[in-house]
């Protein structure tokens, strides 16, 4: 299957600090990637569409000013959480879908990146 | 974000039974349906997708959809203890293809 790819996985920051999250897609082209976050024992949400060369569509709730997103391209989606707080604590994954693979919706996540404000 | 329903368990099954995992979604618009596994502290991986009414079976995983009843099934038949996981259900809603719904996701443990 296709490949995508995080970085860093780990990650602690001090709160009021930036943090900038990676996601690669390896063997193929993504116009589109998504970004999801986790909290502990509860399931994956949503939170915006990357969009390669256009601005990201966020999902109700999240904070377009809080975690830009840039998608500058067909390989490379940035997420990075702004002044970011204890509450900010999270999993964040990202995915990706394959568009050469047709419109099935099948999606590739990234290994995820944890992180933890302090 | 529309509601995806899923049974949060745990469910514990012995050794070779069938583990029965349910999932219920809101929206009738809903075209695409998948199941994932989720080790603790790992990224989803993709088990099953289904996009048509009825059965699909891949080895001993078989996931079911009922459009009319708004619910989607997954089977795993001969369960083994490296089965044991969260089993987290999707759904794509809405445009761009690949947004997906998760639910809460239903914790599998398999006892030998």
């Amino acid at each position: 299957g296709a490949v995508v790819s995080q970085h860093p996985s780990w990650v602690i920051c001090k709160s009021g600090t930036s943090v900038k999250i990676e996601c690669r897609s390896l063997d193929f082209q993504a116009t589109t990637m998504f970004w999801y976050r986790q909290f502990p024992k509860q399931s994956l949400m949503l939170m915006a569409t990357s969009n390669e060369g256009s601005k990201a569509t966020y999902e109700q709730g999240v904070e377009k000013d809080k975690f830009l997103i840039n998608h500058a391209s067909l390989t490379l989606s940035t997420l990075t959480v702004t002044s970011a707080h204890p509450e900010d604590s999270s999993f964040y994954i990202c995915s990706a879908r394959d568009a050469g693979r047709g419109g099935t919706g099948e999606l590739f996540f990234g290994e995820g990146s944890r992180l933890t404000v302090l | 974000q529309k509601e995806v329903e899923q049974n949060s368990g745990p469910l514990s099954v012995p050794e070779g039974a069938i583990a029965s995992l349910n999932c219920t979604y809101s929206d009738r618009g809903s075209q695409s349906f998948f199941w994932y596994r989720q080790y603790s502290g790992k990224s989803p991986e993709l088990i099953m997708s289904i996009y048509s009414n009825g059965d699909k079976e891949d080895g001993r995983f078989t996931a079911q959809l009922n459009k009319a009843s708004q619910y989607v099934s997954l089977l795993i038949r001969d369960s083994q203890p490296s089965d044991s996981a969260t089993y987290l259900c999707a759904v794509t809603q809405g445009t761009p293809l690949g947004r997906l719904y998760f639910g809460r996701g239903t914790q599998l443990t398999v006892w030998p």
